[in-house]
């Protein structure tokens, strides 16, 4: 079935160390993946795309990482701030999807000062 | 440059009534998706529409909901006879012409955020 699974994890991390957010996807011809980030009470917000023909692809801050091999995406977030705890949600894409892109559960970041 | 806009950002209705959620994509963009979030889970796909027309609604519910993108207005989501299950947050996000699939992102709305009492 569809489904892009984190299995609910927390993480909780120092400010100023990395974060790295983990990912595993279930369908391998997904092509296109994408990291966001939700606020409570707000939409998700876009933070960075890779497709598949990409390994790596960093934005500010954050680099994500893909691992078709084993259909693993993750996150990494450098020099974490308290402005980034949050919930981060990966999201993949196919032919076989469409347009609509599969969620998974979610990994709720906590960053302590 | 507004992002998609979402209202109400919040609504209360009582088990039976009829709820309305809308939708207005980011300027240029002529895709619009429905996403169902419950407490402390990922976002559902419900459905894909372009202007007039219903590409995807394979995540609808088969009653009580609707979905529509008329030529002039907003989408909107519509939910008859609500019921405490149907209690969530509601997300509206737009993207451009060809959708994800020609390369294009898809941008999230604030939500609109459904109680049934």
């Amino acid at each position: 079935g569809e489904s892009v699974g984190l299995h609910l994890p927390t993480l909780s991390v120092q400010e100023g160390d990395n974060s790295i957010i983990n990912c595993a996807y279930s369908n391998s011809a997904s092509d296109y993946f994408i990291w966001y980030k939700q606020e409570s009470g707000k939409g998700p917000q876009f933070i960075i795309d890779i497709r598949s023909n990409m390994d790596k692809r960093q934005g500010q801050r954050v680099t994500v990482l893909l691992n078709k091999t084993v259909k693993h995406l993750s996150l990494q977030i450098a020099a974490t701030q308290p402005g980034d705890s949050a919930v981060y949600f990966c999201a993949e894409n196919s032919l076989e999807y469409g347009n609509k892109l599969v969620f998974g559960a979610g990994t709720i970041l906590r960053v302590k000062s | 440059n507004a992002g998609v806009m979402q209202n109400p950002r919040h609504l209360v209705r009582r088990r039976g009534q009829e709820a309305r959620l809308r939708c207005s994509p980011m300027k240029g963009h002529s895709h619009v998706y429905w996403y169902r979030q419950l407490p402390e889970e990922g976002l559902k796909f419900m459905v894909y529409l372009q202007k007039e027309n219903i590409i995807d609604e394979s995540g609808m519910p088969k009653e009580r909901f609707s979905a529509e993108f008329p030529k002039e207005g907003p989408s909107i989501l519509r939910i008859q006879q609500v019921v405490r299950g149907d209690s969530a947050a509601y997300f509206c996000a737009s993207s451009p012409q060809g959708g994800t699939r020609s390369g294009n992102t898809i941008y999230f709305g604030e939500g609109s955020w459904l109680t049934v009492v």
